[in-house]
C-alpha cells in the first residue's frame, strides 16, 4: 500500500533562519506531488505542485521554494524565514496525469512556528 | 473556473442525531467531488468521492454524500453522529472538462463539526 511521510512533525525556527521540510511517498511511482499551507486550522493554500522530477509549479509568490530531486521526494525550502511563514504545512500526492477522478493523499503535516 | 463553497463555519449536532455538512460547487463542465476529514494536528483523510452514476455515494466511517446537479450541491451526511466524528471537514471539486492543471482540486474553507455527547 501507499504511504506518505513528512518530517519533522513540529519545528520552531527563528526569523531569518533557513528551512527544509521533506516529504517522501512509498508504494507508488510517478505521483503528482503537492505542498499546501494551512493557516489557523482552516483553509488550504496550494503552494507548489509537481508532475515529475525537476518540474515545479508555483501557485503563490513568496520566499519559499520547492524541489523534487527524486520521483517520490518533495522538499520545501526557504533561505530566510518570515514570521508570516508560520503555519501547518501539508504534503500530498495523487495519481499522475489524467486520472483527475482520484483523490489526494495527505501526510500528517509539519507545524512550523517562527519566533 | 472551478469553485466550492462551504457555507457553514461550524455545525453542532447531538450524538445520535443525523448530521449534514453542506457543500456547493461551480464548474464549467461536469464535476468530480470529494470529501475529506481532518482531525487535530493530522493531515486530511479521504472520505468519499462522486465521479458519475448513483447520486448517493457511500464512504468511510458511515458517511455518505448526495450529489444534486440541479442545485450544484454535494452535502455530506451521516444518519447517527458520534462524538468521535468531531473534526474539520473539507469539500473539494475538480472540473472534468478543464485542461492543463485540471488534476488540481479546489478546496472549500472547511466546516468544523462538533458532536455533543
Amino acid at each position: 500500500s501507499q504511504t506518505i511521510h513528512q518530517w519533522p512533525a513540529t519545528l520552531v525556527q527563528p526569523v531569518g533562519s533557513p528551512l527544509s521540510l521533506e516529504c517522501t511517498v512509498e508504494g507508488t511511482s510517478n505521483p503528482n506531488l503537492y505542498w499546501y499551507r494551512q493557516a489557523a486550522g482552516r483553509g488550504l493554500q496550494l503552494l507548489f505542485y509537481s508532475v515529475g522530477i525537476g518540474q515545479i509549479s508555483s501557485e503563490v509568490p513568496q520566499n519559499l521554494s520547492a524541489s523534487r530531486p527524486q520521483d517520490r521526494q518533495f522538499i520545501l525550502s526557504s533561505k530566510k524565514l518570515l514570521l508570516s511563514d508560520s503555519g501547518f504545512y501539508l504534503c500530498a500526492w495523487s495519481v499522475r496525469g489524467g486520472a483527475s477522478n482520484q483523490p489526494q493523499h495527505f501526510g500528517d503535516g509539519t507545524r512550523l512556528s517562527i519566533l | 473556473a472551478q469553485s466550492v463553497a462551504q457555507p457553514e463555519d461550524q455545525v453542532n449536532v447531538a450524538e445520535g442525531n443525523p448530521l449534514t455538512v453542506k457543500c456547493t460547487y461551480s464548474v464549467s463542465g461536469n464535476p468530480y467531488l470529494f470529501w475529506y476529514v481532518q482531525y487535530p494536528n493530522r493531515g486530511l483523510q479521504f472520505l468519499l468521492k462522486y465521479i458519475t452514476g448513483d447520486n448517493l455515494v457511500k464512504g468511510s466511517y458511515g458517511f455518505e454524500a448526495e450529489f444534486n446537479k440541479s442545485q450544484t450541491s454535494f452535502h455530506l451526511k451521516k444518519p447517527s453522529a458520534l462524538v468521535s466524528d468531531s473534526a474539520l471537514y473539507f469539500c473539494a471539486v475538480r472540473d472534468v472538462g478543464a485542461s492543463g492543471g485540471s488534476y488540481i482540486p479546489t478546496f472549500g474553507r472547511g466546516t468544523s463539526l462538533i458532536v455533543h455527547p
